[in-house]
């Protein structure tokens, strides 16, 4: 089975222009996650969703990204405008729901951004 | 609020060694999910193990091995005679249990390096 792809794998843009990060999760998983990580503040949630909807977006840094999910095989990350401190790796991960229990996510190869 | 503290930072041991790797949590819920991942030189983020707080049994896969103590709050990762293809960064994560799946809060990681 296919896991998380994520694209691109790599992404250089110039300071102020829009980035998009696109996302498909494991089929049949109905909760999808994006992660950034950061030398200095490590793996930190941006949003999740659930069921193509939004439940927790308090880790978007700023008005400046977004995130949505339009069905359930596909999502997008985006920053515009983007700036030098928006460089890092962005995960998407996701995982299934069960009774009660939080499973496991799986995680895409990432998406390494450089904004010069 | 939930955290996660690895405070090893980088470890270094000879191949054939065992090595520990720490994790203590902290969180206020009954109920949550302790989690670890390893990422490889290449980037992407492999799941390991999940552990239910309800289950303090230790677990034992291959050379890998875990050790949850509830008690101490921690639940710390055994490698047993370490190989070089075990180089990588390890993180520990905790989720809370909620009615669906939870975003992972992960500690700063281990960096683990094998010599031959």
């Amino acid at each position: 089975d296919a896991g998380v792809i994520q694209s691109p794998r790599h992404e250089v843009t110039e300071m102020g222009q829009e980035v998009t990060l696109r996302c498909k999760p494991i089929s049949g998983h109905d909760y999808l996650f994006w992660y950034r990580q950061t030398m200095m503040r490590g793996l930190e949630l941006l949003i999740y969703f659930n069921n193509n909807v939004p439940i927790d977006d308090s880790g978007m840094p700023e008005d400046r990204f977004s995130a949505k999910m339009p069905n359930a095989s596909f999502s997008t990350l985006k920053i515009q405008p983007s700036e030098p401190r928006d460089s890092a790796v962005y995960f998407c991960a996701s995982s299934r729901s069960g009774q009660g229990n939080s499973y496991e996510q799986y995680f895409g190869p990432g998406t390494r951004l450089t904004v010069t | 609020a939930q955290k996660v503290t690895q405070a090893q930072t980088e470890i270094s041991v000879v191949e054939k060694e065992d090595v520990t790797l720490d994790c203590v949590y902290e969180t206020r819920d009954t109920t949550y999910y302790l989690f670890w991942y390893k990422q490889p030189p290449s980037g992407e983020l492999v799941f390991l193990i999940r552990r239910n707080s309800f289950d303090e049994q230790n677990e034992i896969s291959g050379r890998y091995s875990w050790n949850f103590q509830k008690s101490t709050s921690s639940f710390n990762f055994t490698i047993t005679a370490s190989q070089v293809v075990d180089s990588a960064v390890y993180f520990c994560a905790l989720s809370e249990a909620g009615s669906g799946n939870t975003p992972l809060v992960f500690g700063k990681g281990t960096r683990l390096s094998v010599i031959a």
